[in-house]
């Protein structure tokens, strides 16, 4: 089974809106973390966003927002008011384990978002 | 913040030639790296694992005598990928993990820029 699951190959969004980029997970560990990672087209890999299975409260870190369903293991990403450079690829990952186990990352099949003017 | 410096960004090399691709922790003392291999519009794949003075953990159906991973320093990782076949064409970058780093939350884990390898 995956471990993570990302539904939607590619999303489009008007400049200012707000959009919502799937993310569901697999695991049976109690600790684990998910991350959330743009890619531009140069390759890079940009950080935007961290959950720790035991945080109570949603992440959130400026205009990004993850929606934490612990439940249904959905680790959803919100971006507010759509930038045009925010187009790129968007991955969801996770680390299982505890946070000081130094773990890899798996990663989701990624979301292609294109910011439309 | 953390930096991993990884070079080159580009290579174009023959088939059947070898290829070092190098992953350097500027300011932070990197204990674990992670090499991955991204095909193109696909997800990161984990090749390998390799922690500092000891040889490195590689993933199910990755061939550990053609990439050939090294990790002598605390600062210093590399790739090597040996006699290269348009097959091995592909974007790797590196990923390290140094416990003494800031939470998750502010990141945890430093990649470098990437490297894409085209073998004609």
């Amino acid at each position: 089974a995956q471990k993570i699951t990302q539904t939607q190959p590619g999303m489009f969004v008007q400049e200012k809106e707000a959009v919502t980029l799937d993310c569901t997970y697999d695991t049976s560990d109690q600790s684990y973390g998910l991350f959330w990672y743009k890619q531009p087209s140069s390759g890079e890999m940009i950080f935007l966003i961290y959950q720790g299975s035991y945080d109570e409260q949603n992440a959130t870190e400026g205009r990004y927002s993850l929606n934490f369903q612990k439940a249904r293991k959905s680790a959803n990403l919100v971006i507010s008011a759509s930038q045009l450079g925010d187009s790129a690829m968007y991955f969801c990952a996770m680390r299982e384990g505890l946070s000081g186990s130094a773990r890899q990352l798996t990663f989701g099949s990624g979301t292609q978002l294109t910011v439309l003017p | 913040g953390a930096v991993v410096s990884q070079h080159p960004s580009r290579v174009i090399c023959k088939s059947g030639t070898s290829v070092k691709i190098e992953c350097r922790s500027l300011d932070f003392q990197a204990t674990t790296m992670f090499w991955y291999r991204q095909f193109p519009k696909q997800s990161l794949m984990l090749m390998a694992t390799s922690n500092e003075g000891s040889k490195a953990t590689y993933e199910q159906g990755v061939e550990k005598d053609k990439f050939l991973i090294n990790h002598a320093s605390l600062t210093l990782s590399t790739l090597t990928v040996t006699s290269a076949h348009p097959e091995d064409s592909s974007f790797y970058i590196c990923s390290a993990r140094d416990q003494a780093l800031g939470t998750e939350r502010h990141g945890g884990y430093t990649f470098g820029s990437g490297t894409r390898l085209t073998v004609v």
